[in-house]
């Protein structure tokens, strides 16, 4: 199956900086990728729809300014979390679907202390 | 509103046995029902899928049931192996799950296998 590459895998940060997380697709072309939070032994929460060339969705009750996601080609997105706070700790995964199927990133775990 | 329900959170299932899963939607527009499957620490891997128009879908062990009339879905694990211990996601989604339109999530169960 089709390759998502999500980078990196953790990232420890200190309160108040920023964090970029890459999603690629690497072995096929995206024009939606997607962006989900997920807290310990919880589901999948949907954060935002990244189309390419285009601004993103967010779903509601997310920050769109505090999570500023761009979609500048067809195989890459990106998220920034924005002076980040022990709150935005959690486990961030990306998803691009080729056809039907979605396949996911491998997930960045984001701790901010 | 949640959209998607899943049960039981937690399975515990013999090595060997069979693990049930279920789900129910609300949303007659869905159209499209995957289930994933996720290991920790890392993201979910689409295990198999199937839409309305098919009442079962059977790959290796795992099977889906569909019943439109009464929205509710299940996963069936045939001889269900120590290795299947994960966190079992069902999903749905709209468009027949094409390319832009998202996935709803159900909660999640998580499955152990005794050997």
């Amino acid at each position: 199956g089709a390759v998502v590459s999500q980078h990196p895998s953790w990232v420890i940060c200190k309160s108040g900086t920023s964090v970029k997380i890459e999603c690629r697709s690497l072995d096929f072309q995206a024009t939606t990728m997607f962006w989900y939070r997920q807290f310990p032994k919880q589901s999948l929460m949907l954060m935002a729809t990244s189309n390419e060339g285009s601004k993103a969705t967010y779903e509601q009750g997310v920050e769109k300014d505090k999570f500023l996601i761009n979609h500048a080609s067809l195989t890459l997105s990106t998220l920034t979390v924005t002076s980040a706070h022990p709150e935005d700790s959690s486990f961030y995964i990306c998803s691009a679907k080729q056809g039907t199927e979605a396949f996911f990133g491998q997930g960045t775990r984001l701790t901010v202390v | 509103q949640q959209q998607v329900k899943q049960s039981p959170q937690s399975l515990i299932v013999q090595k060997g046995g069979i693990s049930i899963i279920n789900c129910a939607y609300e949303n007659t527009a869905f159209d499209y029902f995957p289930w994933y499957q996720q290991f920790p620490g890392k993201g979910p891997a689409l295990l198999i899928a199937i839409r309305p128009d098919v009442s079962e879908k059977k790959e290796g062990r795992f099977t889906i049931s569909f019943n439109k009339s009464a929205k509710q879905f299940s996963l069936h694990i045939m001889d269900s192996q120590p290795g299947d211990s994960a966190t079992y996601f069902c999903a749905a989604s709209k468009g027949g799950g094409g390319s832009n339109y998202k996935l709803t999530f159900g909660k999640g169960t998580l499955l152990t296998v005794n050997p």
